[in-house]
């Protein structure tokens, strides 16, 4: 069974950089099949997607954060890692990773999700 | 951006009866080419990630009970909860993947009454 898993420190000092990995058991991330997914969620609040990546590295991220994210893919490792540059208090939230439905129509659509890694901004 | 508004905000029914819950998105999310809509819906118990629920509007992910249904098309859209059960007290949100960004409502608190 299919299973993601976010890692990384939870607290974060404003302007440095946010850095997480999701690590995928029981499937392969270099699978054509699907994408590969960040989405936060703000405590108290809804989601918000920051990008997909692809297992040949190609990427999509949200227009309000492009300025700010890298996310790469390491198929030797079996996992795909979120970094978030010059954060302040607003991108503190729930980091979740996920898996697409598949790599056509579905590839925004998000069928498998991790636990959820809660990352803190704070002095 | 596509908005997804979903209503009401927070519900409480009765076990054993039905939620609806209605999504609209600010424009169409039907694909004419394959008459596939680009919606799904998702369960979020508390301290957990959500759960994918509903795709292309109506089709039930493996394993989801068939309480729960999805209808719906174009811009209007709706989950029904029949039979409500405990375990469905969760925050329920839409989502369109129709374009980029990806976008999801505010979410739907179903409580039982």
């Amino acid at each position: 069974q299919l299973q993601l898993q976010e890692s990384g420190p939870g607290l974060v000092k404003p302007s440095e950089t946010l850095s997480l990995t999701c690590t995928v058991s029981g499937g392969s991330i270099s699978s054509s099949s699907y994408y590969w997914v960040w989405i936060r969620q703000a405590p108290g609040k809804g989601l918000e997607w920051i990008g997909n990546i692809y297992y040949s590295g190609a990427t999509y991220y949200t227009p309000s954060l492009k300025s700010r994210v890298t996310i790469s893919i390491d198929t030797s490792k079996n996992h795909f890692s979120l970094r978030l540059s010059s954060v302040t208090a607003a991108d503190t939230a729930v980091y979740y990773c996920a898996r697409s439905l598949d790599h056509d129509g579905g590839w925004l659509q998000f069928a498998y999700w991790g636990q959820g890694a809660l990352v803190t901004v704070s002095s | 951006d596509i908005v997804m508004t979903q209503s009401p905000d927070s519900l409480a029914v009765s076990l054993g009866e039905t939620a609806t819950i209605n999504c609209k998105s600010s424009q169409s999310v039907l694909y004419s080419s394959n008459n596939k809509n680009y919606l799904a819906w998702y369960q979020q118990k508390p301290g957990q990630p959500p759960k994918s629920l509903i795709y292309w509007a109506s089709t039930r992910e493996s394993g989801v009970p068939d309480r729960f249904s999805g209808s719906g098309s174009g811009t209007d859209f709706t989950l029904t909860i029949s039979s409500l059960q405990a375990e469905d007290v969760a925050v329920y949100y839409c989502q369109q993947y129709y374009t980029t960004p990806p976008t999801f409502g505010q979410g739907t608190k179903v409580e039982v009454k």
